[in-house]
């Protein structure tokens, strides 16, 4: 199976700033690869897919970039509703496989 | 809007087999594809496996033997079976739509709001 490696597994951000988080896969994936965010007691929302594609109705200070084995997550300019957990997911072969998430919080 | 909504038992004993339907509303389980996919409290996301095509199916190799995921076009859901479970599969569970349309894309754009299953005796 694919092993996709987040980094940072957390940071602290204020409102305002501009967040980056690297996946990166253990075997290149094209750009096979979407990202999610996590708030506390729901469920995933779909952000990202094929690498930089945004979802319809996501914010456009969300964006995605990367190919092969490297990818990052990059939000803009930080804001209250942001703070959550993300995780990326690599859909180029089975075993679907997720990246162990980043958890992005207050400073 | 396509909506999922999954329910069961919230506590399954150990070796006995866990059962979780998804019941699809806004749209047709036969247009879409399907997966579950599982969160250990406290800990990041698994995929279990899917079912498209009419029946068709995929599984995650690490708990593969002990799954079993079917579609009921009469009701609408698709469900999750998994056998012998242990303390490991406790977990909240998601079923989630396919990105996709008329061909398995492998991402989930639609999430159930996931339904706590605890092993215990």
């Amino acid at each position: 199976a694919i092993q996709l490696t987040q980094s940072p597994s957390s940071l602290s951000a204020s409102v305002g700033d501009r967040v980056t988080i690297t996946c990166r896969a253990s075997q290149g994936i094209s750009s096979a690869l979407a990202w999610y965010q996590q708030k506390p007691g729901k469920a995933p929302k779909f952000l990202i897919y094929d690498a930089s594609s945004l979802e319809s109705g996501v914010p456009s200070r969300f964006s995605g970039s990367g190919s092969g084995t490297d990818f990052t997550l990059t939000i803009s300019s930080l804001q209250p509703e942001d703070f959550a957990t993300y995780y990326c997911q690599q859909f180029n072969s089975y075993p679907l496989t997720f990246g162990g998430g980043t958890k992005v919080e207050i400073k | 809007q396509v909506q999922l909504q999954e329910s069961g038992p919230g506590l399954v004993k150990p070796s006995e087999t866990l059962s979780l339907t998804c019941t699809v509303s806004g749209g047709s389980i036969s247009s879409h594809y399907w997966s579950w996919i599982r969160q250990p409290p406290g800990k990041g996301l698994e995929w279990i496996g899917c079912i498209y095509d009419s029946g068709s199916t995929k599984y995650n190799p690490s708990p593969k033997s002990r799954v079993t995921i079917l579609e009921d076009t009469s009701k609408n859901q698709f469900s999750l079976k998994l056998s012998s479970v242990t303390a490991a599969d406790t977990a909240m569970y998601y079923c989630a739509k396919d990105f996709g349309h008329q061909l398995l894309y492998g991402t989930f754009d639609i999430w159930g709001q996931g339904t706590m299953v605890t092993v215990s005796s």
